[in-house]
């Protein structure tokens, strides 16, 4: 079965980037989907098709794309950030929604 | 503004059976993708299955396929989830989702099921 492979942590301070990376065979013919969960709650959609960032969500969260991998980045990093992200995408034939195991950002 | 809200989990013994509902509004709910997508406590998202907006396609991820049904009713703007033969690692907290425009999810609160004897 297809698999969506990201870190398991990263951590940075206030004010640095975060980098969330996202690899998978299919992802240079499928779209990707980033999520940020708080605990407790649900995922909230923080970037979209690959590097579009919907009404609502900050400035600071950016996505790119490079073959096989794509990249959740966090510029300025604030405390509130601290949570659960994980990219979402499909199999070659779009067949199957697949999630990525999930990163979990700590802001020192 | 996309509402759903999921009902129906609770306490089932291991071989039992649970249908969850999830009620749609705020937007033409017959024209969408519908998913269950569910996540053990601690762990994280699973995708479960989809279905077309007719009903003519549904999709299963491995571990439910044969015990889990995915339904929809468009006049009654609802999800439906049937599941059978429950095992205690479909212990999780399951989400209603739709499929946008853009192919992301939005997402209801969820309902937890929990298999224990």
């Amino acid at each position: 079965s297809y698999e969506l492979t990201q870190p398991p942590s990263v951590s940075v301070s206030p004010g640095q980037t975060a980098r969330i990376t996202c690899s998978g065979d299919a992802l240079p013919k499928q779209y990707a989907y980033w999520y940020q969960q708080k605990p407790g709650q649900a995922p909230v959609l923080v970037i979209y098709k690959d590097s579009e960032r919907p009404s609502g969500i900050p400035e600071r969260f950016s996505g790119s794309s490079s073959g096989t991998t794509v990249t959740l980045t966090i510029s300025g990093v604030q405390a509130e950030d601290e949570a659960d992200y994980y990219c979402q995408s499909a199999d070659s034939s779009a067949t199957y929604v697949v999630f990525g195991g999930g990163t979990k950002l700590t802001v020192l | 503004e996309v509402q759903l809200v999921e009902s129906g989990g609770g306490l089932v013994q291991p071989g039992g059976s649970l249908r969850l509902s999830c009620a749609a509004s705020g937007f033409m709910f017959s024209s969408y993708w519908m998913s269950w997508v569910r996540q053990a406590p601690g762990k994280g998202l699973e995708w479960v299955a989809n279905v077309n907006q007719d009903e003519a396609e549904k999709h299963y991820v491995d571990s439910v396929k044969g015990r889990f049904t995915i339904s929809r009713d468009n006049a009654k703007n609802s999800l439906y989830l049937q599941m059978n033969s429950l095992r205690a690692e479909d212990t999780a907290v399951y989400y209603c989702a739709r499929e946008g425009d853009y192919g992301d999810l939005s997402w209801g609160q969820g309902t937890l099921v929990t298999v224990s004897s």
